[in-house]
């Protein structure tokens, strides 16, 4: 079964602090793994999509990058604004936008 | 240009009623996916219809109903509610062609149950 993982699930940081964010996966092959960002209140947000391992995505302070088991969001001196839950999903293997999501990462930082 | 539009963003129901969730996508967006959001399982997938089709299901028990119009809006049903859908249910759009992992949320539409 297709399962996502994501750690830590809570991650305070203060501002500057520079960290990252895990997702491990687990799929019959892989067609793509998506960052989304989720504020309070509001639905999920877009960020990036991966499609092959040694990928790299870059907007502004976020980083992600993709191996043949995991994905990591790396964060480079965070501010108070990029504070959200930061979720990871994979694409089911065939043709459909039936994404399968980890329970997400939620980010503090603090000034 | 607009976004996805989702009402009602609240209700409160009781067990054993039903309810039903609206969702218009972004114009010209003809793939509707519906998700439950709950802190304890994360979004987990409902269904999706293309073209007012059910193009796929996810594992949720047949109270759970969905369907999409000729104009791509889609509305989700729940029968027989119980305490365990209280929850975000989020509706997200997309060409629906491209499979490229983007989709567009709604802000969603919380529902408690009581």
């Amino acid at each position: 079964e297709d399962q996502v993982t994501q750690s830590p699930e809570a991650l305070r940081l203060q501002e500057g602090e520079s960290s990252s964010l895990n997702c491990s996966y687990t799929v019959s092959g892989l067609r793509g793994l998506f960052w989304y960002r989720q504020d309070p209140g509001k639905g999920p947000e877009f960020l990036f999509t991966l499609y092959s391992a040694g990928e790299e995505k870059e907007k502004e302070r976020l980083k992600a990058t993709l191996t043949k088991k995991e994905s990591f969001l790396h964060i480079t001196a965070p501010k108070p604004e990029d504070s959200a839950t930061y979720l990871c999903a994979v694409q089911a293997p065939y043709n459909t936008d039936k994404l399968i999501f980890g329970t997400g990462t939620r980010l503090q930082v603090f000034p | 240009k607009a976004g996805v539009t989702q009402t009602p963003r609240y209700l409160i129901k009781t067990r054993g009623q039903q309810v039903t969730l609206s969702c218009s996508p972004i114009s010209g967006h003809r793939s509707v996916s519906w998700y439950q959001q709950t802190p304890g399982q994360g979004l987990q997938f409902l269904f999706e219809y293309f073209s007012e089709t059910q193009r796929n299901k996810g594992n949720f028990p047949g109270r759970f109903s969905g369907r999409q119009f000729s104009n791509s809006r889609s509305e989700m049903n729940v029968s027989t509610l119980e305490l365990g859908d209280s929850a975000l249910y989020l509706c997200a759009s997309s060409l629906g062609t491209a499979y490229t992992g983007e989709l567009f949320f709604g802000e969603g539409s919380r529902l408690t149950v009581l």
